[in-house]
This record gives C-alpha cells, sequence and structure tokens, in this order.
C-alpha cells in the first residue's frame, strides 16, 4: 500500500477551523483517500473519503491536490469532541492500513 | 445506520484459557469483517479479514490456530483467542463493511487482559 505522511500532532482552538494535512506523493490512480479518526479508549470513526473530487459531508470537507500526491482533511468548527487521532489512509482494496496519524488537540 | 457492536468491551482472564469476542453489524449486512489489535500507544495493526462463510485471509505473522475467527452470518464474526498469555493482552477491534471496498464502520473495541 502507498504511504502517507502526517504531522505527529497538532493543536486548534475550540470553534476555529482545522486543516488536518496528508501527503501521499506514491498514490496511484486507483487509490481511494479515506480519513478515519479514533477517540480515546475506542474504535476509529469514519470521517469522509474521496478519490479525486473534492468532498463534503456533514462531519468534514476534503480537499484533494490537483495532482493528488497531498489531500487535507477541513473541519469547519472544532469542537472539544473532535480530539481525536486523525488517520489519512489510501486504500485501493479492501484493506486499510493505519499509519500514526496525527494526533489533534482541541484548545478551549 | 451503520451500528456494529463488539461484546464484551472488556475483560480479563488467566493465562491459558481462551476468550471469544463477537462483533455484530446491527442494521446492516456484512458482506467482510475485519479484526485488528492495537497495542498501547500505537497504531492499528490489521490481523485478519473475513468473509461470510469463508475462511479468514490472516496477515502475515498472525497465527491463525491462535486466533481463530469465524464469519458464520452476514451479520456475525467471532475472534477466539485461544491459550491466551500475558502478550496477547491487547485492544482488539473489529470492523465490518456492507461489500468489497466499502467504508469499514468499527465496532468500540475489547481490551483483553490476560493475568
Amino acid at each position: 500500500d502507498a504511504k502517507t505522511t502526517q504531522p505527529n500532532s497538532m493543536e486548534s482552538n475550540e470553534e476555529e477551523p482545522v486543516h488536518l494535512p496528508c501527503n501521499h506523493s506514491t498514490i496511484s490512480g486507483t487509490d481511494y483517500i479515506h480519513w478515519y479518526r479514533q477517540l480515546p479508549s475506542q474504535g476509529p470513526e469514519y470521517v469522509i473519503h474521496g478519490l479525486t473530487s473534492n468532498v463534503n459531508n456533514r462531519m468534514a470537507s476534503l480537499a484533494i491536490a490537483e495532482d493528488r500526491k497531498s489531500s487535507t482533511l477541513i473541519l469547519h468548527r472544532a469542537t472539544l469532541r473532535d480530539a481525536a487521532v486523525y488517520y489519512c489512509i489510501l486504500s485501493g482494496n479492501e484493506k486499510l492500513t493505519f499509519g500514526t496519524g496525527t494526533r489533534l488537540t482541541i484548545i478551549p | 445506520g451503520a451500528v456494529v457492536s463488539q461484546h464484551p468491551s472488556r475483560v480479563i482472564c488467566k493465562s491459558g484459557t481462551s476468550v471469544k469476542i463477537e462483533c455484530r453489524s446491527l442494521d446492516f449486512q456484512a458482506t467482510t469483517m475485519f479484526w485488528y489489535r492495537q497495542f498501547p500507544k500505537k497504531s492499528l495493526m490489521l490481523m485478519a479479514t473475513s468473509n461470510e462463510g469463508s475462511k479468514a485471509t490472516y496477515e502475515q505473522g498472525v497465527e491463525k490456530d491462535k486466533f481463530l475467527i469465524n464469519h458464520a452470518s452476514l451479520t456475525l464474526s467471532t475472534l477466539t483467542v485461544t491459550s491466551a498469555h500475558p502478550e496477547d493482552s491487547s485492544f482488539y477491534i473489529c470492523s465490518a463493511a456492507r461489500g468489497t471496498g466499502d467504508i469499514q464502520y468499527f465496532g468500540a473495541g475489547t481490551r483483553l487482559s490476560v493475568l
């Protein structure tokens, strides 16, 4: 599976937007970009996924670079409940390979 | 929709005993279920993939005779840790997907402590 690179940690103020970056320079044409998040002592939760076009859902937006070598997860208005580890994962088949993710801390 | 229930949430057992963990998709049929293991402060590691009615496919390094997986129906998969030892203590998490390549929905996890 192609590898992704994410910052180990990020901080954001409550009620402000958060942009979580992910680099995936070796992405293949059939790889989807998935984002999951994991709250402490819980299983991961699906956030969003996309292939080429930007995607929006009730939780977040996903901005995908034109060359697909990077993407950004956007939380439009962070709340304390958004504090979690966010994983950016490439998947061309059914498997998900989790990296170390970005630990997002929300400052009240 | 898309709720996955995992039971038990926590189990403590003696070394040498077997432990069964259940994973149920409550409101959808899951053609494929996955089992992961997560050690403290580490990321999730895929253990095996199971398709309903078929034998599970184990990842390299995962002992299939120690971690028995059964996916007898489209809503239930079980993981049995046989003859558990302290090194098997971990956070075990299942996920379910409607079909190949679909979104995976995760259970809340089972924390196993082997004394």
